[in-house]
């Protein structure tokens, strides 16, 4: 039981090249989050996955799309990456629908932007 | 939307001595509080959690207290060790978004 996986661990983009960031969860959770985490500001929401099939803005969805590709797998894609997004990117899931179940995070991404 | 703040951003304290670390959160209808412990180069992990209709909870050396009328929250640490060095993050949460204060980074001297 792996948990939650993340790829890749690291990551340095020029601007205005794109990328997709993987994660799966072998939990069976129902629902699937993706983070960034920068200095002093905590986690903060980019989009959600309440169940399969279903995709959701969070906090600070501008600059990414995200695919819920089945109940495991859930990506998070740069069309065309900034500098202001080099952050960490942490991935979790829970398994209820919904804000109030634990979630389980991933090891999460560095992700550079030069 | 839901605001969290949480105090102090770092806290350094000698090996058995205690921790706490404080929280408030502006939205009355906060209804989940957990708590997320974070080591070096790893993802945040649970280490306790209340609901708002429990004052307090505790777990061995961790508790959790609950004030809904001040709407503020506090996780305590007793008797410190020197793996309990890590990021700790509070978060408060309505029935749809779950929101994080910005991190305490507590250091256990020996």
């Amino acid at each position: 039981n792996a948990g939650v996986t993340q790829t890749p661990k690291f990551q340095v983009l020029k601007t205005g090249q794109s990328m997709t960031l993987q994660c799966a969860q072998d939990m069976n959770h129902n629902s699937m989050y993706w983070y960034r985490q920068d200095p002093g500001m905590g986690l903060r929401l980019i989009y959600y996955s309440a169940s399969e099939g279903t995709t959701d803005k969070g906090e600070v969805p501008n600059g990414y799309n995200v695919s819920r590709l089945n109940k495991r797998e859930f990506s998070l894609r740069l069309e065309s990456a900034a500098p202001s997004q080099t952050s960490v990117y942490f991935c979790a899931s829970s398994a209820g629908q919904g804000p109030t179940y634990e979630q389980y995070f991933g090891p999460g991404t560095r992700l550079t932007v030069t | 939307g839901e605001n969290v703040e949480q105090h102090p951003s770092t806290l350094s304290v000698q090996e058995g001595d205690s921790a706490v670390i404080k929280c408030t959160y502006s939205d009355s209808a906060s209804n989940y509080f957990p708590w997320y412990k974070q080591e070096l180069g790893k993802g945040p992990q649970l280490i306790i959690d209340i609901r708002s209709n429990v004052g307090e909870k505790k777990d061995q050396r961790i508790a959790v207290t609950l004030n809904k009328t001040a709407k503020h929250f506090s996780l305590h640490i007793t008797e410190t060790q020197p793996e309990d060095s890590a990021v700790y993050f509070c978060a408060a949460s309505t029935s749809y978004k779950l929101s994080f204060g910005a991190g305490t980074t507590v250091t256990v001297r020996a």
